[in-house]
């Protein structure tokens, strides 16, 4: 069976520190992977999202960069961190083709 | 765009009441239609989904069904424990994303919290 995971579990940053988040995916191959944020009692909103290796496109325009090195893992970076950067960020993957996406645990991000 | 709404929260019950948490979109074309759970500190689960109009989604007690005359598409159980204690996202999928994979749009999300 397929799982997602994420780390670190929590992370607390000051401003102006780098960032590095990774998920990866076990028990398939070539997902489509996906990065959120979901910010404190607000919806989640697609920051990146990934078709294969190398392939990164971005929902919106930001602070953050993600990357592809391997076919599952998929990695969320930042040179330096803002405070409006805080919050929970999920990685998700689905099939390709597929339309449910599955998410992994998360991580909190407070940036102090 | 396409946007989902849904009711505002916390929603409060007791245990083994009746649970709706009303669910709306506006979407172009036909989207399918998620409904996803996050336990407090989790990320989230999908509960169960339907993919065309008239379609019941089930599982776990929770129910769905894709109505798209009203476009609505609204979760119910028909006695909540309070282990149900938990956010609940509505989501729909429509817009193909250049390049592949599908954009999740979702709600903001309904607080659940079920007491003795």
């Amino acid at each position: 069976s397929q799982t997602i995971h994420q780390w670190p579990a929590t992370l607390v940053q000051p401003v102006g520190s780098p960032l590095s988040l990774e998920c990866t995916v076990e028990g398939t191959s070539n997902p489509n992977l996906y990065w959120y944020r979901q910010a404190a009692g607000r919806g989640l909103q697609l920051l990146f999202y990934s078709v294969g290796i190398g392939q990164i496109s971005s929902e919106v325009p930001q602070n953050l960069s993600a990357s592809r090195p391997q076919d599952r893992q998929f990695i969320l970076s930042s040179k330096k961190l803002l405070l409006s950067d805080s919050g929970f960020y999920l990685c998700a993957w689905a099939g390709s083709n597929q339309e449910t996406q599955y998410f992994g645990p998360g991580t909190r991000l407070l940036v102090l | 765009g396409n946007s989902v709404t849904q009711m505002e929260g916390p929603v409060t019950l007791s245990e083994e009441a009746f649970l709706t948490i009303n669910c709306t979109y506006t979407a172009t074309g036909y989207p399918s239609l998620f409904w996803y759970v996050q336990y407090p500190g989790e990320g989230l689960q999908l509960l169960l989904k339907a993919t065309k109009a008239d379609d019941k989604g089930s599982n776990k007690g929770f129910e769905a069904t894709y109505r798209k005359e009203t476009t609505s598409f609204h979760l119910e159980k028909g006695s909540v424990q309070v282990s149900d204690s938990a956010v609940y996202f509505c989501a729909l999928s429509d817009r193909r994303l250049t390049g592949g994979g599908n954009k999740l749009t979702f709600g903001t999300g309904t607080q659940l919290k079920v007491e003795l």
